[in-house]
């Protein structure tokens, strides 16, 4: 499968642990987003790299998230002293580096914080 | 800031019926417009988007700036199209170099058989 990974698919965890999601792009993409998506919502954009530079951070971004894309392949999310507000679909998507191109989206991970 | 509206939950059409899947945008620039669709059980993916002016799966979508609207619409409804449909607004290069998503809340479209 050539398409976007991520693990796992499904994280349950308790309020106030540390989680750490991970998302695999498609091989040739250089940009790379994370998004957060609630019930009842559309995607929520979180956080861009390019390559292995995050450029950019929504200010849904708390300073318990942290993300990081070492040697611009894989990428993860971080989430400390986790929240029930947490709780959430996060997607990843990856794209090309022309322009607008499409965003190819992974499957997600759904966390529940309890 | 940029927003995407879609009035619409849930949308309920008969097998054959007509679909029009509404969306309407506010943004001072020019935006890039899509459509997403999300099938059961499966993950989000790309219908259209404006600049290519394609029809896919019988699907199309015109970009009115006056009205600020990029509707979705298909003549003939079919029970595969069934599914979750997001409309999606691309800004401005922002500096950065990221062209990031602002979605609408969706609309459910569901063709009853």
């Amino acid at each position: 499968d050539t398409g976007v990974s991520q693990n796992p698919r499904h994280k349950i965890t308790k309020r106030g642990q540390n989680v750490t999601f991970r998302c695999d792009p498609i091989s040739e993409h250089n940009r790379l987003y994370w998004y957060r998506q609630t019930l009842g919502q559309g995607p929520e954009f979180l956080t861009y790299f390019q390559n292995e530079a995050q450029l950019e951070k929504s200010r849904l971004l708390s300073d318990r998230f942290s993300a990081e894309r070492p040697k611009g392949s894989f990428s993860t999310l971080e989430i400390q002293r986790t929240e029930q507000g947490d709780s959430a679909m996060y997607l990843c998507a990856s794209s090309s580096s022309g322009g607008r191109d499409e965003q190819f989206f992974g499957p997600g991970t759904r966390l529940t914080v309890l | 800031a940029q927003r995407v509206t879609q009035p619409e939950k849930l949308l309920s059409v008969f097998k054959g019926a007509p679909v029009e899947l509404k969306c309407n945008y506010s943004y001072s620039g020019s935006p890039e417009l899509f459509w997403y669709v999300q099938y059961s059980r499966q993950r989000l993916q790309l219908l259209l988007r404006h600049i290519s002016r394609e029809s896919i799966k019988g699907f199309t979508a015109d970009l009115n700036k006056g009205e600020t609207s990029f509707h979705l619409k298909k003549p003939f409804a079919q029970e595969e199209d069934s599914a979750m449909y997001y409309c999606a607004l691309s800004g401005t290069y922002s500096g950065a170099g990221s062209y990031q998503l602002t979605f609408g809340k969706g609309t459910k479209l569901s063709v009853i058989p």
